[in-house]
């Protein structure tokens, strides 16, 4: 079972803003990174220690933790940022990796 | 530009093995670990294990110990998997993902690998 908890499914309007959230006891100590993936398709990083940006990603994309909770969010989200994504940090113990259970993202 | 190209997609029998490659080009190899993730049909993402190039020494998930191999021939910068006594619940795309050495994430993927293992 994945140690890292993302909510199922969220939509959010053409336009609007949305935040997606990943828990876990590890995300106290070791940063999260999010990944996009569209279907049929391989996990694209979108977010790396915690709110940076790989080269090609929009800044609309960013990202924050407090506690044992990190966030994605997508400023005026557009319809190719419908897609599932995925958090993932170190696990409790720090030597393996984990992801969340993954938030798939309806634009509407 | 870097790159992770795998092998093409396999169907197994249970109880077969099974050997997946991914090659790297475009960086030098030795200086960041591989990982595999797989995916299983309409499921999430799942860390599987790493290895370091460099060194060779590697590090899985508990419930994949004694099944799950990795290695790696820096002749050719290619990373391998290799999982056995497979199952049906073994059916999923096997990424192999580059890792920001010390930074703790997946800069770069492969295009994924289709295992299917049927009867």
């Amino acid at each position: 079972s994945s140690e890292l908890t993302q909510d199922p499914a969220v939509s959010v309007a053409l336009g609007q803003t949305v935040r997606i959230t990943c828990q876990g006891d590890s995300l106290r100590y070791y940063f999260a990174s999010w990944y996009q993936q569209k279907p049929g398709q391989a996990p694209v990083l979108v977010i790396y220690t915690e709110n940076n940006r790989p080269s090609g990603i929009p800044d609309r994309f960013s990202g924050s933790s407090s506690g044992n909770t990190a966030s994605l969010t997508i400023t005026e989200a557009q319809a190719e940022d419908e897609a599932d994504y995925y958090c993932s940090s170190r696990d409790s113990s720090g030597n393996h990796r984990v992801f969340g259970t993954g938030t798939k993202v309806t634009v509407l | 530009q870097v790159q992770l190209v795998q092998s093409g997609a396999e169907v197994r029998k249970p109880g077969a093995s099974v050997k997946v490659s991914c090659k790297a080009s475009g960086y030098t190899f030795s200086n960041y670990p591989i990982h595999w993730v797989r995916q299983a049909p309409g499921q999430g993402l799942e860390w599987l294990g790493t290895i370091n190039p460099s060194g060779g020494s590697t590090s899985y998930l508990q419930r994949f110990q004694g099944r799950f191999t990795m290695t790696r021939d820096t002749s050719t910068s290619t990373v391998y998997m290799e999982l056995i006594s497979l199952k049906s619940e073994d059916t999923a795309v096997y990424y192999c993902t580059r890792e920001e050495y010390g930074e703790f994430y997946f800069d770069y993927w492969g295009q994924g690998t289709l295992v299917t293992v049927s009867s």
